[in-house]
């Protein structure tokens, strides 16, 4: 079976504090994309990246920052977590070149800052 | 730009019941399209997807989902509910352009379906 980890389901983080949000797929995906997932809201993509050391800003990349030094780790930074941040953190993984495959997620991160 | 539209935020649907979530999508060029389902507190799992071919493509749990390119649109369809369909549902698109997309899926902003018994 194909699979997306996330290093935790629920976090409670302090203001300030500078968070880290692992995600590594089984799959050899080059793509890799992190979600920031509010009611009424839907997915919204903050980073992704598209190989090693490669990223790609989305629509909402403010307070945040991506890392990815192997092809099967993509990691989300809260430089200074504040409590607008408190959301669900969804990543996922996808084939690239092949424009037809499906992503793959994770079970999420549900951040809570306070 | 590409672009995809939930016009429902919610729809209920008595089980036994047909239901129908609605999708409408933008996207320069042939678009490829997807349908998730999350249920609470998980990741978004894969129900089924469009891609070239027949317009009714066949995915899982029952689910089905009509590709209409006249009226750009990719509802989800099953022909009676159950209980436990209820769940968030996604729809999703992007286009085999791959220089304009780096292979990035735009979804829509999700229609909860709530069958009652």
């Amino acid at each position: 079976d194909v699979k997306v980890t996330q290093s935790s389901r629920y976090l409670v983080k302090r203001t300030g504090e500078k968070v880290f949000l692992e995600c590594v797929q089984d799959m050899d995906h080059e793509n890799m994309f992190w979600y920031r997932q509010d009611p009424g809201l839907g997915l919204r993509l903050i980073y992704f990246s598209y190989d090693v050391k490669m990223k790609e800003k989305g629509d909402i990349p403010e307070g945040y920052s991506v890392s990815r030094e192997k092809k099967e780790r993509f990691s989300l930074i809260l430089e200074s977590a504040s409590t607008n941040q408190t959301s669900m953190y969804l990543c996922a993984s996808r084939l690239q070149g092949a424009g037809g495959t499906e992503a793959f997620f994770g079970q999420g991160t549900r951040l809570t800052v306070v | 730009a590409q672009s995809v539209a939930q016009p429902e935020d919610q729809v209920n649907v008595a089980e036994g019941n047909p239901l129908t979530v609605k999708c409408t999508y933008s996207v320069s060029g042939n678009p490829y399209l997807f349908w998730y389902v999350q249920y609470p507190n998980r990741g978004l799992q894969f129900l089924l997807k469009y891609i070239t071919g027949d317009n009714l493509v066949k995915g899982s749990y029952g689910f089905e989902a009509e590709f209409n390119k006249s009226q750009t649109s990719f509802h989800l369809k099953k022909p009676s509910a159950l209980v436990s369909d209820s769940a968030l549902y996604f729809c999703a698109v992007t286009s085999p352009d791959r220089g304009s997309t780096l292979g990035r899926l735009y979804f829509g902003r999700g229609t909860q379906l709530t069958v009652w018994p």
